[in-house]
C-alpha cells in the first residue's frame, strides 16, 4: 500500500542554516510526489512537485527511487520559512486519493 | 477569485447534534474533497467528488456524508457528532481535466465535539 512518512515532527534550526525536510515513501509504480506548506493563519497551498523540477522560494527536491525519498531542502533557511511542510503522492484512485505524511512543523530561528 | 470557501471557521457542537459544513469554489473546478486534519496523523480524505454529480468514500468515510449540490458546492455533513470527530476539516477542489494538476485548499473549519 502506499505510504508516506515525514519522520521528524519539528526541524528547528538557525537563519541561514540548511534545512532538509524528511519524506519517504512506499509505492508501486513511478510515483508523482508533492511538497505542500502550510503558514501560519494561511491555507495549505502547493510549494513544489517532482516532475516540474524546480525550485520554489529556494526550495528543492529531488526524487531518489533507490532510497524511495523525497527530502526537500535549501541552503540557507529565512525566518518566513517557518510553517508546516506536508509531503503527499496519489494514492489508489489516482489524484482523487492523495496521500499525505504527518508533516513536519519547520522553526526557523533569528 | 476568493478560491475555496468555507463555513463556518469554528463550530462546537455536543455528542449527537448534526451539522453540516459548506465548502463553495469559484474556479470552475470538477473535482472537489473533504479532509480532516488532526495532531501527528496529516491530511486523510474523507470523500471525494470527482466530478459534479458523483461522490466517493475516502479513507475516513465513516459517521460523514456529502452532497455535491453542483459544480461549486460540496457539503459535509455529521449526522451524530462524536468526540473522535473533533478535528479540523479541508475542503479542497482541483480542476480535474488533466490527471496530474493540484489541489487547492479552503481555510478550515475547526471544529470541537464535547
Amino acid at each position: 500500500a502506499q505510504r508516506v512518512t515525514q519522520p521528524e515532527k519539528l526541524l528547528s534550526v538557525f537563519k541561514g542554516a540548511p534545512v532538509e525536510l524528511k519524506c519517504n515513501y512506499s509505492y508501486s509504480g513511478s510515483p508523482e510526489l508533492f511538497w505542500y506548506v502550510q503558514y501560519s493563519r494561511q491555507r495549505l497551498q502547493l510549494l513544489l512537485r517532482h516532475i516540474s523540477r524546480e525550485s520554489i522560494k529556494g526550495f528543492t527536491a529531488d526524487l531518489n527511487k533507490g532510497e524511495t525519498s523525497f527530502h526537500l531542502k535549501k541552503p540557507f533557511a529565512q525566518e518566513e520559512d517557518s510553517a508546516m511542510y506536508y509531503c503527499a503522492l496519489p494514492g489508489n484512485g489516482g489524484y482523487n486519493k492523495l496521500i499525505f505524511g504527518a508533516g513536519t512543523r519547520l522553526a526557523v530561528h533569528p | 477569485n476568493a478560491g475555496v470557501t468555507q463555513t463556518p471557521k469554528f463550530q462546537v457542537l455536543k455528542t449527537g447534534q448534526s451539522m453540516t459544513l459548506q465548502c463553495a469554489q469559484d474556479m470552475n473546478h470538477n473535482s472537489m474533497y473533504w479532509y480532516r486534519q488532526d495532531p501527528g496523523m496529516g491530511l486523510r480524505l474523507i470523500y471525494y467528488s470527482a466530478s459534479e454529480g458523483t461522490t466517493d468514500k475516502g479513507e475516513v468515510p465513516n459517521g460523514y456524508n456529502v452532497s455535491r449540490l453542483n459544480k461549486r458546492e460540496f457539503s459535509l455533513r455529521l449526522e451524530s457528532a462524536a468526540p473522535s470527530q473533533t478535528s479540523v476539516y479541508f475542503c479542497a477542489s482541483r480542476p480535474g481535466l488533466a490527471g496530474t494538476d493540484t489541489q487547492y485548499f479552503g481555510p478550515g473549519t475547526r471544529l470541537t465535539v464535547l
